[in-house]
């Protein structure tokens, strides 16, 4: 069963927007990480963010997790056409040892 | 550094017919497995992961199977394929338990 859940299912910005996906989950979780994926790709991991950390940041990419709201966001600042893709989140259950499940997924267009 | 290595890319198989898709890994030891299967536009079902030789867990009831006959080899396969099994097969690896995943780059499978 999906652990996570995306939100949007899909944006559309224009370049130099920001652009916020959104991911709630079910259960307590270990951690959360964002993944992107190109069309017809594999997934390539973004960021990792653990339960007891409550932002992150790498490069243009931040994200936050509320463990009171089960919930994280990513914000992608100053968007580019290259960042067009699938955006997905990933938990891994409290004591659920090596089982990632994946929501569904945002489709981002970035629109030059 | 290391590498997963994933094949093949596409594949067209009549219904009935035996899969065996492959996927290794370079530059680590005992890597976690996973297999991973996603339809189209949706996003990743887990179906098996593995944390050594021989040791393999599945997620979801199936027609597929998965081995590990060696450290860093993991194969998928199915004795007769069903038109269900159609989908894009992610391989990937991670070095330790509950963090991120390196994954592949994907088999399309069409089952006709």
């Amino acid at each position: 069963s999906q652990q996570g859940e995306e939100d949007p299912q899909a944006l559309s910005i224009q370049e130099g927007e920001n652009a916020t996906m959104n991911c709630s989950y079910k259960t307590s979780i270990n951690n959360l990480q964002w993944y992107r994926q190109n069309s017809g790709r594999g997934l390539v991991h973004l960021i990792l963010i653990r339960s007891n950390e409550r932002e992150k940041h790498s490069g243009r990419l931040r994200v936050t997790l509320d463990t009171s709201k089960k919930s994280s966001s990513l914000l992608i600042t100053a968007s580019r056409a290259a960042d067009t893709a699938s955006y997905f989140c990933a938990t891994v259950r409290e004591g659920g040892y090596n089982k990632l499940i994946f929501g569904a997924g945002t489709r981002l267009a970035v629109h030059p | 550094s290391q590498t997963i290595h994933q094949w093949p890319a596409t594949l067209v198989q009549p219904v009935g017919s035996p899969l065996s898709l492959e996927c290794t890994v370079e530059g680590t030891s005992n890597p976690n497995l996973y297999w991973y299967r996603q339809a189209a536009g949706r996003g990743l079902q887990l179906l098996f992961y593995s944390v050594g030789i021989g040791q393999i867990s599945s997620e979801v009831p199936q027609n597929l199977s998965a081995s590990r006959p060696q450290d860093r080899q993991f194969i998928l396969s199915s004795k007769k394929l069903l038109l269900s099994d159609s989908g894009f097969y992610l391989c990937a690896w991670s070095g330790s338990t509950n963090e991120k995943l390196f994954f592949g780059s994907g088999t399309q499978l069409s089952v006709l």
